[in-house]
Formats: C-alpha cells, sequence, structure tokens
C-alpha cells in the first residue's frame, strides 16, 4: 500500500530564515505531488505541483519555490521566511489507475515567529 | 474555470440523526467530485468520489454523496451521525477538461452532539 511522509511535522523559524520541508511517497512510482498551504480558518490553497521528476508548476507567486530531485520526493523551500508563510503545509500525492484523487501527508505546522 | 461552494460554515446535528453536508460546484466539463475529511491538525481523508456512473456513490465510514447534474450539486450524507463524525469535511472538484489541480470548497464544521 501507499504512504505518504512529511517532516518535520511542526516548525518554528524566525522572520528571514531558510524553509525546507520534505515530503516523500512510498509504495507508489511516477506519482503526481502537490503541496498545499492551509491558512488558519480552512482553506486550502494549492501552491505547487509536479508530474514528474524536475517539473514543477507553481499555482500562485510566492515567497516559496518547490523542487522535486527525485520520483517520489517533493521538498518545498523559501530563503527568507514571511510572518505570512505561517501555515499548515501539506504534501499530497495522486495517480492511482482510474483515480483522480489525491491522498495526503500529515502535514507540517510552520510557525514563523 | 472550475468552483466549489460549501454553503454552511457548521452543522450541527444530534447523534443518531441523519447528516447532509452541502456542496455545490461549476465547471465547464464534466466534473470530478471529491469529499474529505480533516481531524484537529491532520491531513486531510480521502472519503469518496464521483468520476462517471451511479449518482449515488458510497465511501469509507458509512458516508454516501449523490451527484445531481441538473442542481450541480454533491451533498454529503450519512444515515445515523457518531459524535466520532465531528471534524471539519471539504468538497473538492476538478474539472475534466483542466488539469491536475482539485479546487476545495472553504469546508464545513461538522459538530455531532451525544
Amino acid at each position: 500500500s501507499q504512504t505518504i511522509h512529511q517532516w518535520p511535522a511542526t516548525l518554528v523559524q524566525p522572520v528571514g530564515s531558510p524553509l525546507s520541508l520534505e515530503c516523500t511517497v512510498e509504495g507508489t512510482s511516477n506519482p503526481n505531488l502537490y503541496w498545499y498551504r492551509q491558512a488558519a480558518g480552512r482553506g486550502l490553497q494549492l501552491l505547487f505541483y509536479s508530474v514528474g521528476i524536475g517539473q514543477i508548476s507553481s499555482e500562485v507567486p510566492q515567497n516559496l519555490s518547490a523542487s522535486r530531485p527525485q520520483d517520489r520526493q517533493f521538498i518545498l523551500s523559501s530563503k527568507k521566511l514571511l510572518l505570512s508563510d505561517s501555515g499548515f503545509y501539506l504534501c499530497a500525492w495522486s495517480g492511482t489507475p482510474g483515480g483522480y484523487e489525491q491522498y495526503f501527508g500529515p502535514g507540517t505546522r510552520l510557525t514563523v515567529t | 474555470a472550475q468552483s466549489v461552494a460549501q454553503p454552511e460554515d457548521q452543522v450541527n446535528v444530534a447523534e443518531g440523526n441523519p447528516l447532509t453536508v452541502k456542496c455545490t460546484y461549476s465547471v465547464s466539463g464534466n466534473p470530478y467530485l471529491f469529499w474529505y475529511v480533516q481531524y484537529p491538525n491532520r491531513g486531510l481523508q480521502f472519503l469518496l468520489k464521483y468520476i462517471t456512473g451511479d449518482n449515488l456513490v458510497k465511501g469509507s465510514y458509512g458516508f454516501e454523496a449523490e451527484f445531481n447534474k441538473s442542481q450541480t450539486s454533491f451533498h454529503l450524507k450519512k444515515p445515523s451521525a457518531l459524535v466520532s463524525d465531528s471534524a471539519l469535511y471539504f468538497c473538492a472538484v476538478r474539472d475534466s477538461n483542466s488539469g491536475y489541480a482539485l479546487n476545495f470548497g472553504k469546508g464545513t464544521s461538522l459538530l455531532v452532539t451525544p
């Protein structure tokens, strides 16, 4: 079966510091991968998605970037964090045969101070 | 363009009663529709989907949803609510003519009281 991991689970970083969040998927190959941010409240905002190694699509201009160095690894980064980057970051994957649903990781709670 | 609306911020229901969480959508092509549930500080869990076929789809934990094309709705239902169903519920849509992204509603908080 497939599993998706995210780390760290929680992170407190000062403004201006760099960021690296990692997501890995097990049990599948060539998944589509996604990064979402969920701000306080509820709504999910799609930040990036990737359909293959080195292929990144950005949905919203951000202080963030994403990379996919390996088939099942997706990294979210920032060179300098802003207060507004605080939130709950969720990684997801899709690609089951005949399916379009996305499966989410446990999330990373980022607080920028 | 695709969009989804969840008109209720919160739904309250007594345990044992039926529950409905509403969702309406807008797409230019054929809709692919999904329901997810989120417990506090957790990721989203996939409940069910409609891609094609039978308008009534059944999913995890006794939940079901009915696709209504004329009303562009995809309401989530359960015949008998449990206290443990209390959580945040998200409806999502993907347009068959668009790319890979799912467009999520703002979520509906379900509170089931004993």
